[in-house]
Order: C-alpha cells, then structure tokens, then sequence
C-alpha cells in the first residue's frame, strides 16, 4: 500500500513569491493534517480536515496561507507572499478518521527555504 | 507556553543497554499519548501509544510509562539496537481531538 505522497520534496524560492505543496494522502483515509516542523522543534498542525471540510484551522496564518482539499482526497497548501520565517518543513499526515486513537501516518514532508 | 516538553535533546547509550525517553506535560486534559520515531528526510512514523486510563503499554523492545499525577511519560527501549538511532517525539492529544500536540524531540544515538 503506498503510503502519504508529498511534492516537491524541497523547494527554494526568493521571498515574497508564492509557493505550494501537494499531497496525496492514503487511499481512503478521511481525515488529512498539514504540519509545519522548524529546525529543531516538533510538528505543529495547521490545518486538520475531516473529508472536505477544514475542522481545525486556529493555527493557520490566515493572511498568507490557505488550503484546500477538493473532492476530499488530495490536498494542496500555499503560501503567498512567502516570508523568511516560512523556512520549515511542511508534513502532510492522513489517517481513517480523527479520533485520538488513529494512527497518523505522515508523508517525507517538503523542505521549504526561504531566501 | 510548551504543553509537551522533552528536556533532553540527545541520549546516547550502548547496543544491547536500555534507552530511556522522558516526556513531560502541563496540560491536564490530555488523555492519549503517542511515540513517533523520525530518521532523517522522513516523516515521523507511529511507534506505540498509551490511553491515560493505563499506566504501561508494552509492544516488544518498546514500553511507555505513564504516571498521570506527575504528568510524565517514558519510552523505554529494551535491547537498543543501533537501528533505533532516530529523533524520538512525544505527543499528546486531549479527548475527542485529532490534534496532536507534539515536544521537541529527543535524538537517541545508540553505538554499536
């Protein structure tokens, strides 16, 4: 079973310019995270949603990121404008629902710097 | 405010010794606690979990301890195989939540 599939797998770009991150989550898992991990810290959730539906988005930084997941399966996560403090790895999780006891399993993750 | 802290960055033991991971929490309404383990250029990946209505969860070399009135918990890898060289992170969830609060992670060397 192939598991959570991120691209790119890292990425370099000036800041101010924009940038996305895709993710194909495990085929039939409803619920999709996206977390943000800066060097030496852990991940930390920006986005939860349930299906469609963003559930939780209290820590996303909404004047410059947004998300979608359309039709419910995969996901994309942009940044405009990006600033230095962007610079992150961003991991894309999925699991069968959102209870406490799922599994999260995480994709590679995108290495984001920001010049 | 960290809600889940790892106070040691690195740990580094000897193949075949134990290796003990320690988590501590503040907020008193999580419930359900995970490992995750994370090799380079990869995701975290899910090791073992613990409900806060035990003290213990075992699953081969891996057991985690949990004692609810010092809100700690604790990974204990018995053998340590240097295959388990990886960073380690704690992460707690409140009830009838999906969010996962995670520490800074702890990075075990283990020499062969």
């Amino acid at each position: 079973e192939a598991g959570v599939v991120q691209s790119p797998r890292y990425k370099i770009i000036e800041k101010k310019q924009p940038v996305a991150f895709w993710c194909n989550p495990i085929s039939g898992h409803n619920t999709l995270y996206w977390y943000r991990q800066n060097l030496g810290q852990g991940p930390e959730l920006l986005i939860r949603y349930e299906n469609e539906e963003a559930v939780d988005d209290s820590q996303l930084p909404k004047d410059r990121f947004s998300a979608e997941r359309l039709k419910g399966v995969d996901s994309t996560l942009k940044i405009q404008p990006a600033e230095l403090g962007d610079s992150a790895v961003y991991l894309c999780a999925s699991s069968l629902g959102g209870g406490p006891g799922e599994t999260q399993y995480f994709g590679p993750g995108t290495r984001l710097l920001v010049l | 405010d960290q809600q889940v802290k790892q106070n040691s960055p690195s740990l580094s033991v000897q193949e075949g010794r134990i290796s003990i991971l320690n988590c501590d929490y503040t907020n008193s309404m999580f419930d359900y606690f995970l490992w995750y383990k994370k090799y380079p250029a990869e995701g975290p990946t899910f090791l073992i979990s613990i409900s806060s209505i035990k003290d213990k969860n075992e699953d081969g070399r891996f057991t985690v301890f949990l004692n609810k009135s010092a809100k700690h918990l604790s990974l204990h890898i018995v053998p340590s195989q240097p295959g388990d060289s990886a960073v380690y992170f704690c992460a707690a969830k409140p009830p009838n939540a999906g969010k996962s609060t995670f520490g800074d992670g702890t990075t075990l060397t283990v020499k062969p």
